[in-house]
């Protein structure tokens, strides 16, 4: 793959309900992010992995929110009990130490 | 803590005029700086970077940017907008080391009229 994938595209649930959102990085990018977009707030910061370091997770805004990084590729955003706060674009980016970011086209996250 | 300010929430110029979009940052060491740009509907985009070296850094689109360490400051511009530039704009700064996420301004949306 060329970019960072990101699925699903669009998300609708129940409040109330975990969800899960997946992130494929552009391979061989040590570091992957997570941020969250909404409307007029500009992005911000949830989450970040480097190598085998341990995370960053001083933006996650709960701890129903959570993230994982399996075999340094794939990460996973789950989102437990969700709340309609949460209803936002959740980007993933990718990128090697001091290059720029590579973004996903995201996924809108919609809780009704 | 590192911040990055965008002063305009929305600015409008016309087609054919220049523009200058503001950005303020807030960094305790030598920052990287970026510009990306998000079209409607599309995914962010980078249009420039400043790591090191020439302060006033060429991107893509005929933008161009300048680093200005006195006054915090990384400005974007362009000459000559075309209707295709109304987007929304980011700023962020990151460090360095890559060690540390980067952060983002809150944006500035153009609009370009006929």
């Amino acid at each position: 793959g060329a970019g960072v994938s990101q699925s699903p595209s669009n998300k609708v649930t129940e409040k109330g309900k975990d969800v899960e959102l997946r992130c494929d990085p552009i391979s061989g990018h040590t570091a992957l992010y997570w941020y969250r977009q909404s409307l007029g707030q500009g992005l911000e910061f949830l989450i970040y992995f480097q190598g085998n370091s341990a995370p960053d997770k001083s933006g996650l805004p709960s701890d129903r929110f959570s993230a994982e990084r399996t075999g340094g590729s794939v990460s996973t955003l789950t989102i437990q009990r969700t709340q309609q706060e949460d209803s936002a674009v959740y980007l993933c980016a990718s990128n090697d130490p001091v290059s720029p970011l590579h973004f996903g086209n995201g996924t809108r996250l919609t809780v009704t | 803590a590192q911040s990055v300010t965008q002063p305009d929430i929305h600015i409008t110029v016309s087609e054919g005029a220049s523009l200058e979009l503001r950005c303020n940052y807030s960094y305790g060491a030598t920052p990287y700086l970026f510009w990306y740009v998000q079209s409607p509907g599309q995914g962010l985009q980078l249009l420039l970077k400043y790591f090191s070296g020439d302060t006033l850094v060429q991107g893509i689109k005929g933008f161009e940017a300048e680093f200005k360490r006195s006054q915090s400051s990384f400005n974007l511009r362009k000459p000559s907008v075309h209707w295709s530039d109304a987007a929304e704009y980011f700023c962020a700064v990151g460090s360095n080391s890559g060690n540390t996420p980067l952060v983002f301004g809150k944006g500035t949306r153009l609009s370009v009229i006929a």
